[in-house]
């Protein structure tokens, strides 16, 4: 039990475009997904909290219009990297709790999805 | 500022040796610490975690870590490695009602055979 996906696995786009990546709890309600961002040899950087049904909360530094969040399930979360440049080339990660349970207070990782924009 | 700090960023080891990782955090009040590892090519999976209680917690494939609070650290141990056990670790803390996890650099640990 616990797990959750993340497609794509690998997405390569063109500068300028956006890239939709889906995070997905496969045998658990989510109530709260986050997203997270990893840069090689790097640890994995919080970007923003996603309640199921709430706008999503972003950590200091991450720009909101360009990483949209939407949770608009107990089972589904996308971030959107709206027009993409180069520098948004990385590893992103989701994770899920789940709140409906005692392990509510762990969180279970997606296997991330390696954006490279070219 | 909040933070947390693992102290070695690459570790290499024989098999059957010991192995002691460190952690320490930044964070005032009630924290839930966390061990995760990332074998290479796989996705996060939760090592071990203390919340409250015993501060020697035991965790999965013979991983023990051990909370002292006057230190503020959360040491992972593991008394024999093995190679399987080349991976990453990080520790992460969680310190809100959110379940927010703030994680350390990561510390990347090479078992030899």
């Amino acid at each position: 039990g616990a797990v959750v996906s993340q497609h794509p696995s690998r997405v390569i786009c063109k500068s300028g475009t956006s890239v939709k990546i889906e995070c997905r709890s496969l045998d658990f309600q989510a109530t709260t997904m986050f997203w997270y961002r990893q840069f090689p040899k790097k640890s994995l950087m919080l970007m923003a909290t996603s309640n199921e049904g709430s706008k999503a909360t972003y950590e200091q530094g991450v720009e909101k219009d360009k990483f949209l969040i939407n949770h608009a399930s107990l089972t589904l979360s996308t971030l959107t990297v709206t027009s993409a440049h180069p520098e948004d080339s990385s590893f992103y990660i989701c994770s899920a709790r789940d709140g409906g349970s005692p392990r509510g207070d762990e969180q279970f990782f997606g296997p991330g999805t390696r954006l490279t924009v070219l | 500022a909040q933070s947390v700090s693992q102290h070695n960023h690459h570790v290499i080891l024989s098999e059957a040796a010991s192995l002691e990782l460190g952690c320490n955090y930044s964070y005032g009040g009630t924290v839930n610490l966390f061990w995760y590892v990332q074998y290479p090519g796989q996705h996060l999976q939760l090592l071990l975690k203390y919340f409250s209680g015993d501060p020697l917690v035991k965790g999965i494939k013979g991983f023990e870590a051990e909370f002292i609070k006057s230190k503020f650290s959360f040491n992972l141990r593991k008394p024999s490695v093995q190679w399987s056990d080349t991976a990453e670790y990080f520790c992460a803390v969680n310190a809100d009602s959110w379940g927010k996890l703030q994680f350390g650099a990561g510390t990347q640990v090479v078992v030899t055979p």
